[in-house]
């Protein structure tokens, strides 16, 4: 079976630039979450989806940052514009919610960097 | 306080002896809990998840729940350099469906 997947798993752009990450999550799965990595701040959730609808985008940094998810087997978050202090690696991972078990599965990561 | 909470390490221990993680975390009413492993420059891989109190148990590796104690721990038995690794622990709070909140990690470093 194949895992979560994301593209680009790298991505350098210069600042004010729009970026696009992609994911593709587990099939069957019914939840997404977007993820940012970094060494200050660790894993912080961004966003995430339950049957393609956003449910909580409270750790959104700001509204540069837009997520969406047009249907069960993709989605995107995009950056625009983008900022140095973007820089960060981004994980999409996907789960089957079911009650108070819900193991996510994560993708290999985006690492951006912004010039 | 933050809600799930772990010694950032490292954690250095020789090579076959017990490692002990441990995590604790702020909602009294969490469902469940995850351990997840994630080597320099990976992503997270899930390792182990517990739901009731007590001892799960999964090869060289044991999960520990005390939910009186909002703590939760794993036990990596036999240390291997491959277990080094920093480990997440994550919660899945009770006002939350799907929403995972993890620690910090803990980086854990086997001596040959």
């Amino acid at each position: 079976d194949a895992g979560v997947i994301q593209s680009p798993r790298h991505e350098v752009t210069e600042m004010g630039q729009e970026v696009t990450l992609r994911c593709k999550p587990i099939s069957g799965h019914n939840s997404l979450f977007w993820y940012r990595q970094t060494m200050m701040r660790g894993l912080e959730l961004l966003i995430y989806f339950n049957n393609n609808v956003p449910i909580d985008d409270s750790g959104m940094p700001e509204d540069r940052f837009s997520a969406k998810m047009p249907n069960a087997s993709f989605s995107t978050l995009k950056i625009q514009p983008s900022e140095p202090r973007d820089s960060a690696v981004y994980f999409c991972a996907s789960s089957f919610s079911r009650g108070g078990l819900n193991e996510q599965f994560f993708g290999p990561g985006t690492r951006l960097t912004v010039l | 306080q933050k809600e799930v909470e772990q010694n950032s390490g490292p954690l250095s221990v020789p090579e076959g002896a017990i490692a002990s993680l441990n995590c604790t975390y702020s909602d009294r009413g969490s469902q469940s809990f995850f351990w997840y492993r994630q080597y320099s420059g990976k992503s997270p891989e899930l390792i182990m998840f517990i739901y009731s109190n007590g001892d799960k148990e999964d090869g060289r590796f044991t999960a520990q729940l005390n939910k009186a104690s909002q703590y939760v721990s794993l036990l990596i038995r036999d240390s291997q350099p491959s277990d080094s690794a920093t480990y997440l622990c994550a919660v899945n709070m009770a006002s939350n469906t799907g929403k995972l909140i993890f620690g910090q990690g803990t980086t854990l470093q086997v001596k040959p």
